[in-house]
């Protein structure tokens, strides 16, 4: 069974900071990853999706890595604004027909100015 | 592109009553969709994954009986929350995928349907 952990639960800066979300998984038979940012109240929106043989993907201030090997993967937020304080969300697609995701709990990001 | 609504936004419900929740997908055909719930500070629960044309495959522990799901179209799937009670009250979401090739694509998420039961 795939279990997907988040670290840290919760993050509250200062506006301006770098910063890294971690995520790990236990089955590193993955098929992609994708972070996701949740708003209070609502739906999921995809930030970035890294199919199991690239090492990263970049939008804008957000870099996403991913190491199968180790089972882990980074989200890095770059010079964070207000704007940015929400959930993010990480979720591990084995690649079946299905196409299952297994989520992790988040990390509540909160940026204040 | 890659749209996907869900109707209604949120729903108020006297306990005892059924609850229809629709998902589309808006600029695509899913072949398969998903629903999940999820409790305040939680993350998400798969509840059940459907394809369009057959019977949904529901995760452990979720009763078909109560949440009836109908996939019956490449654009449309309805979660129906038979006799609702307190309990059920949560947040659904849903998500649609392409399959293509055998494997599975990028995940679209609905805005989610918020469920209030009295």
């Amino acid at each position: 069974k795939q279990e997907v952990t988040q670290i840290p639960a919760a993050l509250s800066v200062p506006e301006g900071e770098n910063l890294v979300l971690n995520c790990s998984f236990t089955d590193s038979a993955i098929y992609n990853l994708q972070w996701f940012r949740q708003d209070p109240g609502k739906g999921l929106t995809s930030l970035l999706l890294i199919q199991s043989s690239q090492r990263e993907q970049t939008s804008g201030r957000l870099n996403a890595s991913l190491d199968k090997s180790s089972g882990r993967s980074t989200l890095y937020i770059a010079a964070s604004q207000p704007g940015d304080s929400a959930t993010y969300l990480c979720a591990v697609d084995r690649g079946s027909t299905l196409g299952r995701l297994y989520f992790g709990r988040g990390t509540q990001l909160t940026v204040w100015p | 592109g890659a749209v996907v609504s869900q109707h209604p936004s949120w729903v108020i419900c006297k306990s005892g009553t059924s609850v229809k929740i629709e998902c589309r997908s808006l600029d695509f055909q899913a072949t398969t969709m998903f629903w999940y719930r999820q409790f305040p500070k939680q993350s998400l629960m798969l509840m059940a994954t459907s394809n369009e044309g057959s019977k949904a495959t529901y995760e452990q522990g979720v009763e078909k009986d109560k949440f009836l799901i109908n996939h019956a179209s490449l654009t449309l799937s309805t979660l129906t929350v038979t006799s609702a009670h307190p309990e059920d009250s949560s947040f659904y979401i849903c998500s649609a995928r392409v399959v293509r090739g055998g494997r599975s694509t990028e995940q679209f998420f609905g805005p989610g349907t918020r469920l209030t039961v009295l």
